[in-house]
């Protein structure tokens, strides 16, 4: 079975840029969470999507968005790009709304120059 | 608020000694997970504790839950230099997949 898979894996932007980072869930899996990952600011919770509904969101931003399509992949946006954005993105994948297990990407490498 | 404070935050062990890593959590949750990530790369599951008195095992590691202490340790068992990377504890935050996580510990094995 293949696993969670993130689109591209490295990225450099520039302040004020828009970006867009997709993440393909495991076969059968219908939750995608999204983490972003600082030195600064550890391991922190963006949202999470099942069945294309937003369940829940981190404290983040209006400027970072989501969505989910019927076949469960997600995406993420970051508009208006900021250095503090920089980042390792990670996206998650369950099998269940409230699953005990949450199976992590590679993870996209975001540079904001 | 909801927050985990792990500890230490970094872990320089010599090969074929013992160490625990704390994890302590700061509300009522009956589910804990250890992550395992090497550098630059994405997170490892090592073990989900579903229950107070949970343990697991895993070659070196054993991982435990006291949900009334809100504890959990990850215990090393003889060291050995493929254990070296950040581990990370995590609660459920919520009733969705919300992961709340510690700050990590960078457990480096000397050889």
């Amino acid at each position: 079975k293949a696993g969670v898979t993130q689109t591209p894996r490295y990225l450099i932007k520039t302040r004020g840029q828009q970006v867009t980072l997709s993440c393909s869930p495991i076969s059968g899996h219908r939750s995608v969470s999204w983490y972003q990952q600082t030195p600064g600011q550890g391991l922190q919770f963006l949202f999470e999507y099942f069945s294309e509904t937003q369940r829940n969101k981190g404290n983040f931003p209006g400027r970072f968005s989501g969505r989910q399509f019927s076949n469960s992949r997600s995406e993420m946006n970051v508009s208006t790009l900021e250095l503090g954005d920089s980042a390792l993105y990670l996206c998650a994948s369950s099998s269940l709304p409230n699953n005990r297990e949450q199976y992590f990407g590679p993870g996209t490498r975001l540079t904001v120059t | 608020e909801l927050k985990v404070e792990q500890n230490p935050l970094f872990l320089s062990m010599q090969e074929g000694k013992n160490y625990t890593i704390y994890c302590n959590y700061s509300t009522t949750s009956d589910r804990l997970y250890w992550y395992r990530q090497d550098p630059g790369k994405s997170l490892e599951s090592l073990f989900v504790l579903l229950s107070n008195g949970a343990v697991k095992q895993e070659g070196r590691l054993m991982a435990s839950l006291d949900t009334k202490a809100r504890l959990s340790t990850l215990h090393i068992t003889a060291a050995v230099h493929d254990l070296s990377a950040t581990y990370f504890c995590a609660f459920d935050g919520g009733a969705t997949n919300k992961l709340i996580f510690g700050t990590g510990t960078l457990l480096a094995v000397q050889p």
